[in-house]
């Protein structure tokens, strides 16, 4: 059964704090790993997508990576702006065009 | 400015009612989504549609139906055989490339039964 967990479910930094989000995922056949930030009352808005193990993106502050089972999503430096919760998805290679979600992460940082 | 567009953004639903729930795209994709947010859950897929006059049933269709008769729209009725219909709904697009899809997504409805 494909499945995608999130962790940690929250996560407070201080400015300037850097740490990492991971997304543990179970596939058949990973077709794209997808990585998206969403405010509070609004939808996701998309940041990366990863093919295959070994791959990075990033952009500004943050940096995504990917393994065979995991990927993280490094947050460098985080500003309050930063706040948001960050959803993980993949897309498996049975899939068709569904993307199946983790419950994300919910950062906090504090100025 | 491209993008997708849903309405309304609040939903008040009476028991026993049937309401719809508008999403519109002017991106050009092929391909629409909707989707179900509950707390502490992921997104679950309701129904998605790949290309006009075609659409398949997601994960929880049970209580909803879709049409697509048009490329720009995709609108979700909440039938009253949906028994928990409150909830954020969320519609995503996207043009599946290299057999990926990166969808994209609407500022949400939110839907309250009263």
């Amino acid at each position: 059964e494909d499945q995608v967990t999130q962790s940690p479910e929250a996560l407070r930094l201080q400015e300037g704090e850097s740490s990492s989000l991971n997304c543990s995922y179970t596939v058949s056949g990973l077709r794209g790993l997808f990585w998206y930030r969403q405010d509070p009352g609004k939808g996701p808005e998309f940041l990366f997508t990863l093919y295959s193990a070994g791959e990075e993106k990033e952009k500004e502050r943050l940096k995504a990576t990917l393994t065979k089972k995991e990927s993280f999503l490094h947050i460098t430096a985080p500003k309050p702006e930063d706040s948001a919760t960050y959803l993980c998805a993949v897309q498996a290679s049975a899939g068709a065009n569904n993307l199946f979600f983790g419950t994300g992460t919910r950062l906090t940082v504090i100025p | 400015d491209g993008g997708i567009t849903q309405s309304p953004k609040y939903l008040f639903r009476k028991e026993g009612q049937n309401v719809t729930l508008s999403c519109e795209q002017n991106l050009n994709h092929d391909a629409m989504y909707w989707y179900r947010q509950d707390p502490g859950q992921g997104l679950r897929l309701i129904y998605y549609s790949q290309i006009v006059n075609d659409f398949q049933k997601g994960d929880i269709a049970e209580g909803y139906s879709v049409s697509r008769e048009k490329k720009e729209s995709f609108p979700l009725t909440v039938t009253s055989a949906q028994k928990n219909p409150t909830a954020f709904y969320l519609c995503a697009s996207s043009i599946p490339s290299k057999g990926v899809t990166e969808a994209f997504f609407g500022q949400g409805t939110r839907l309250t039964v009263v």
